[in-house]
């Protein structure tokens, strides 16, 4: 099994659905990120989670929201699905402990928007 | 505040031929550096890591790069390119404070391209 795994890996969804996109890890660390992808603007943060109780926004959090359900579990929301947030969205986790060594990025979901 | 400015969004070298991919950053701390690889339709790989000490790092797959601090940058090179290295990389910089957002701050990409 994957240390970072995301579902769905690929969704089509229509403009105005919630959808959620869930991400679990297996690797104990303690700080979880979302990212999206977009062609020619690489990978930006959508919003970070260093414990249960901490969360906090990144780069582009408006229309996303997020929750960390157990130090394994970080969910990424769209409560209303609009085009422009079709894009490759990345699940990761952190150890600081660990320091550089300590990344994992799951294989990504592709989500569209129509 | 960090960044990473990847110069070219596309680059192109024949088979063979020495692949140089351009990284430069700013950062308020020490950083640091990755390179990350993605083939078509997958996640992201690491392909090498700058922390501490040796300013020449190897990675996977025959590439290396070089922290030159005094020019601010961690260029990708490979001596000979070969047709499955064609994909999307991407530079990255951490200044793993654990004051802030400690999450890795991306270029935008370049797009390599091996032609025969």
């Amino acid at each position: 099994d994957a240390d970072v795994t995301q579902t769905p890996r690929n969704r089509i969804t229509k403009t105005g659905k919630r959808i959620m996109l869930e991400c679990s890890q297996t690797k104990g660390h303690d700080r979880m990120y979302w990212y999206r992808q977009d062609p020619g603007l690489g990978l930006r943060l959508i919003y970070y989670s260093f414990d249960v109780k901490d969360i906090n926004k990144g780069e582009i959090s408006d229309g996303y929201s997020v929750s960390r359900q157990a130090q394994a579990k970080f969910s990424l929301s769209l409560e209303s699905a609009i085009p422009n947030q079709t894009a490759l969205y990345f699940c990761a986790t952190s150890n600081p402990g660990q320091g550089a060594n300590g990344y994992t990025f799951g294989s990504g979901t592709r989500l569209t928007v129509v | 505040a960090q960044s990473v400015t990847q110069l070219g969004s596309h680059v192109s070298v024949s088979e063979g031929a020495l692949v140089l991919l351009r990284c430069n950053y700013s950062s308020s701390v020490p950083p640091y550096l990755f390179w990350y690889v993605q083939y078509p339709n997958q996640g992201l790989q690491l392909l090498l890591k700058y922390t501490t000490g040796a300013t020449l790092v190897k990675g996977i797959n025959g590439f290396e790069a070089e922290f030159k601090k005094s020019e601010t940058s961690f260029h990708l090179t490979k001596p000979s390119a070969h047709m499955s290295d064609a994909a999307e990389y991407f530079c990255a910089v951490s200044d793993f404070s654990g004051g802030g957002a400690d999450g890795l701050t991306f270029g935008k990409g370049t797009h390599l391209i091996i032609q025969p």
